[in-house]
């Protein structure tokens, strides 16, 4: 295992409902960050965080909400999605960002599926 | 912009043969390069990166990948194919005069018949 854990594997959600996925790492790491995959697409960088600061946002939608209360959890608070939301995302973390040169470390991903 | 291609969405070889998974990217300064694997229903797992030095890079399971600045060209290598070795392998690259983010490549799987 990679050190990362995220809970749930999977999830089913309707558009209206409100859900979390959550996000754990245990190698002392000092950023983590969030991704979507989709089939047949690169991994879409969604959010970083660097000891429990926002650094990035890549224009996702408001619907998605990260929260990082410290550096060993993160958090992705979902409301009101859509159908095109469906896909696998991944948590990650990594040392630190600011030389660029360290690599990231994955969780198994929440399966979200989005009816 | 920072981009990475990997111009194959499959590769198939037998055990025992020797596989090549390619990789080009583009940046505007001095790249570093990574590959990561990804099994069914797993996250992605690291496999090398090439930061600087040597161009020729070792990393798990045997795989290996060879730096070209002159093509940008940053292809994985195996000598001896695994049957395990079936997966999905991405390719990423990050500038580091460009910030955070790690470019991904949209991912080749590669495919090891017995």
């Amino acid at each position: 295992e990679t050190g990362v854990t995220q809970t749930p594997r999977h999830l089913v959600m309707g558009m209206t409902n409100k859900k979390s996925l959550k996000c754990e790492q245990h190698l002392g790491h000092n950023a983590m960050y969030w991704y979507k995959q989709s089939a047949k697409k690169p991994l879409e960088l969604m959010f970083v965080y660097s000891l429990e600061e926002r650094v990035e946002n890549n224009s996702v939608p408001s619907r998605f909400s990260p929260e990082c209360p410290n550096s060993s959890h993160l958090f992705l608070h979902l409301h009101t999605l859509q159908p095109e939301d469906s896909a696998l995302y991944l948590c990650a973390s990594s040392q630190d960002i600011g030389g660029s040169s360290y690599e990231q470390y994955f969780g198994p991903g929440t399966r979200l599926t989005v009816t | 912009a920072q981009s990475v291609a990997q111009p194959e969405d499959q590769v198939n070889v037998a055990e025992g043969n020797p596989l090549t998974v390619k990789c080009t990217y583009s940046v505007s300064g001095n790249p570093y390069l990574f590959w990561y694997v990804q099994y069914p229903n797993r996250g992605l797992q690291f496999l090398l990166k090439y930061i600087t030095g040597d161009n020729l890079v070792k990393g798990s399971y045997g795989f290996e990948a060879e730096f070209n600045k002159s093509q940008t060209s940053f292809h994985l290598k195996k000598p001896s194919a695994l049957v395990s070795d079936s997966a999905l392998y991405f390719c990423a690259v990050r500038d580091p005069q460009a910030g955070t983010a790690l470019i991904f490549g949209k991912g080749t799987t590669l495919s090891v018949s017995s």
